[in-house]
C-alpha cells in the first residue's frame, strides 16, 4: 500500500529556516513525481511545485518560485519543503502528495499534512 | 492564468442529491479530479478524470465535464459526505496545476 508520512508539526520565529519532510513507501520512488501544497488556516488548496525522484528535477508554481526549495534525498525515498527566511504568512499546513497520471494528472494519495506555525 | 471557480457553498438534506460546479473556460478540455477534505483531514481523492472513481469511493459519488463545467454529484447524501470538497486541473501546456476555490457541503 502506498503510504506519505510527513514530519511533525512546527514552531518557528519569523526569520529562521525550516525543513519539512515527506517519506513515501509502497511503491517505486523514482517512477512518480511528488507534489507539494499548501493550505492557509480556513483556505483552500495551493500548488507549491512538484518534484520527479528519478532527475531530481522541479517545476514551481510562479507564486512559490524563490520562496521555497523542493528537494529528495532518493536513499531514503523522502521529499523536502525547505525555507531559508521564514514569515508569519508561511503559516499553514502543507500536504505532500504523489501524482498519478492516466488521462489526466491528479494528487493521491496525500500525506497528513504538517503544521507551520511561524510566530 | 488559468482560474477555476467553484461556488463556496452547497446545502442538502439527507437523502437528496447534492451538485458541485467547477467552472473554467474550456474546461470539458482537460481531465477534472475532485477531492475531499474533512475539517482537521486531509484531502482524499474521490472522483478521477472526469468521472472515475478510486477504490473506495461510494457509487453515489459521479462525475462528467463539458463545455465551460465539470460537476461533482452526490447522490442520496448522507451525513459523512459533510465536507469541502475541490476540484483540480492540470494545465499541460504550461505545466500548472490549479485547484478549485473550494465548495462547502452543508448536510
Amino acid at each position: 500500500e502506498v503510504h506519505l508520512v510527513q514530519s511533525g508539526a512546527e514552531v518557528k520565529e519569523a526569520g529562521q529556516s525550516l525543513q519539512i519532510s515527506c517519506k513515501a513507501s509502497g511503491y517505486h520512488f523514482f517512477s512518480y513525481y511528488i507534489a507539494w501544497v499548501r493550505q492557509r488556516p480556513g483556505q483552500g488548496l495551493e500548488w507549491m511545485g512538484v518534484i520527479y525522484p528519478h532527475d531530481s528535477g522541479v517545476t514551481y508554481s510562479p507564486s512559490f518560485e524563490g520562496q521555497v526549495t523542493i528537494s529528495v534525498d532518493n536513499s531514503i525515498t523522502t521529499a523536502y519543503l525547505q525555507w531559508a527566511n521564514l514569515k508569519t504568512s508561511d503559516s499553514a499546513v502543507y500536504y505532500c502528495a504523489r501524482l498519478q497520471m492516466k488521462r489526466g494528472v491528479r494528487f493521491d494519495p496525500w500525506g497528513q499534512g504538517t503544521l507551520v506555525s511561524v510566530s | 492564468s488559468y482560474v477555476v471557480t467553484q461556488p463556496p457553498s452547497v446545502s442538502v438534506a439527507p437523502g437528496q442529491t447534492a451538485t458541485i460546479a467547477c467552472e473554467g473556460d474550456n474546461i470539458g478540455s482537460t481531465p477534472v479530479h475532485w477531492y475531499q477534505q474533512k475539517p482537521g483531514q486531509a484531502p482524499v481523492l474521490v472522483v478521477y478524470d472526469d468521472d472515475a472513481r478510486p477504490t473506495g469511493t461510494p457509487e453515489r459519488f459521479s462525475g462528467s465535464n463539458s463545455g465551460n463545467t465539470a460537476t461533482l454529484t452526490i447522490t442520496s447524501v448522507e451525513a459523512d459526505d459533510e465536507a469541502d470538497y475541490y476540484c483540480q486541473v492540470w494545465i499541460s501546456s504550461i505545466d500548472r496545476y490549479v485547484f478549485g476555490s473550494g465548495t462547502k457541503v452543508t448536510v
